[in-house]
């Protein structure tokens, strides 16, 4: 079992829907949830954090942690053209650990 | 936030060279970290590169395939060395806004180099 899982892609989304992004980790002992976009051909960028359950929400993007589950989501509302790029989950064990992405494409 | 500055941001070699990668960071950091990306899979933690002490590496990869230099607080270098086609990826060095991993500890990214080996 891979320590952190996402669905590879792509994620297919007309533009203004939400597109909602899923990951689950299999240390129950991590703290630190991530989450990067990375635009192909540059560096991941960190978009969000999350270390309590429940919702937390920064302008479209919302990140949701339930780690009863170990299962960490990051929802785009209102998705653009410009959203278009992989999303990397990322969490702290005792070290930062990567999922694969998810690619995401909004279409007009 | 950090700036990194990494060269070259790609670079085609041929089988059996070795290449060195080089980061450089704006802010003095402790600890400086090598990442490997092949196509569609996830960002694999190489080693981390601490300054004054030899380099931590992940399982799977060795000093004599990736020696890493960490000379100041700054500065590092990655060498990929005896290359196969195997080595193409992306490599990318990486800091962290905290020296002690807390929760909301953002990770930094250099631009990155593809290597393509022939």
């Amino acid at each position: 079992q891979k320590e952190v899982e996402q669905n590879s892609g792509p994620l297919s989304v007309p533009e203004g829907a939400i597109a909602s992004l899923n990951c689950t980790y299999s240390d129950r002992g991590s703290q630190s949830f991530f989450w990067y976009r990375q635009y192909s051909g540059k560096s991941p960028e960190l978009i969000m954090f999350i270390y309590s359950n429940g919702d937390k929400e920064d302008g479209r993007f919302t990140a949701q942690l339930n780690k009863a589950s170990q299962y960490v989501s990051l929802l785009i509302r209102d998705s653009q053209p410009s959203d278009s790029a992989t999303y990397l989950c990322a969490v702290v064990s005792n070290k930062l650990i990567f999922g694969a992405g998810t690619r995401l494409a909004v279409h007009p | 936030s950090a700036v990194i500055s990494q060269k070259p941001s790609r670079d085609i070699c041929q089988r059996g060279t070795s290449l060195t990668i080089q980061c450089q960071v704006d802010s003095q950091v402790t600890m400086m970290f090598w990442y490997r990306q092949q196509p569609g899979q996830s960002l694999t933690l190489i080693a981390t590169a601490n300054q004054g002490s030899e380099a931590t590496y992940e399982s799977g990869f060795v000093i004599d395939k990736f020696p890493i230099s960490r000379p100041n607080l700054t500065f590092s270098t990655l060498t990929v060395s005896n290359m196969s086609p195997e080595d193409s990826s992306i490599y990318l060095c990486s800091v962290e806004s905290s020296q002690r991993r807390e929760m909301n500890t953002e990770a930094f990214f250099g631009q990155g180099t593809r290597l393509t080996v022939v």
